[in-house]
């Protein structure tokens, strides 16, 4: 059965640590895998991966993936209190659906 | 402004009165979706739609209707709701070749008592 699992599922951290958060998945047919932020509202895009070893970056966050070992990451540098999210991996197939993990919730302290 | 719109944004009923929660696209896409979010679990799809008068099952398809008689709008019914279908609901929509970037409506918060 496909499935994407994300960890850890919770994460309590202070401002200007660095962050790593996990994503494997099962997925038949992959295409691409997805990364989102969710505040108090719907997601939003942060990345999207099709190749291994490729990294994504924008600004404090870089996520790459692996394909091999069917695994990807977020990494956020220099955390900040705006950084405090859920933050949600996706993975879509070639069957034109879309499975979510359960989401890693992000919390920076001052 | 291309987005995704959802109505209403919030709605508490009861038991077993029938609702429809509206979606529309200004964006001419093919490609509509609905999930369900609730916590621990993520977004579970419910039914998609790769186009006018098709629609396919989800995850969790059970105590869903979805219908798409127009491009622009995939209404999600709810025959008989039931508390465990107490969610929050969002409608996405994409090209139909693009189904890995879609564009997320602002959600529903339902409550079923």
């Amino acid at each position: 059965e496909d499935k994407v699992v994300q960890s850890p599922l919770s994460l309590v951290v202070h401002e200007g640590d660095t962050v790593t958060l996990n994503c494997s998945y099962e997925v038949t047919n992959f295409r691409s895998l997805l990364w989102y932020k969710q505040e108090k509202k719907a997601p939003t895009f942060l990345f999207m991966l099709t190749s291994s070893g490729i990294e994504k970056k924008s600004g404090r966050l870089s996520s790459i993936l692996d394909k091999k070992e069917l695994f990807s990451i977020l990494n956020i540098t220099a955390t900040q209190t705006g950084d405090s999210a859920i933050y949600l991996c996706a993975v879509g197939s070639f069957n034109n659906d879309m499975r979510f993990g359960a989401g890693t919730r992000l919390t920076v302290k001052p | 402004e291309a987005q995704v719109t959802q109505n209403p944004r919030y709605l508490i009923t009861v038991t077993g009165k029938k609702l429809t929660v509206t979606c529309s696209q200004n964006m001419n896409h093919e490609y509509m979706s609905w999930y369900r979010q609730d916590p621990g679990l993520g977004l579970r799809q419910i039914y998609y739609s790769m186009n006018v008068e098709v629609t396919d099952k989800g995850d969790v398809p059970e105590g869903y209707k979805v219908s798409r008689k127009e491009k622009r709008n995939f209404p999600l019914i709810l025959e008989s709701p039931s508390p465990n279908q107490t969610s929050l609901y969002f409608c996405a929509s994409s090209l139909w070749d693009r189904v890995d970037t879609q564009y997320f409506g602002p959600g529903t918060r339902l409550t079923v008592l």
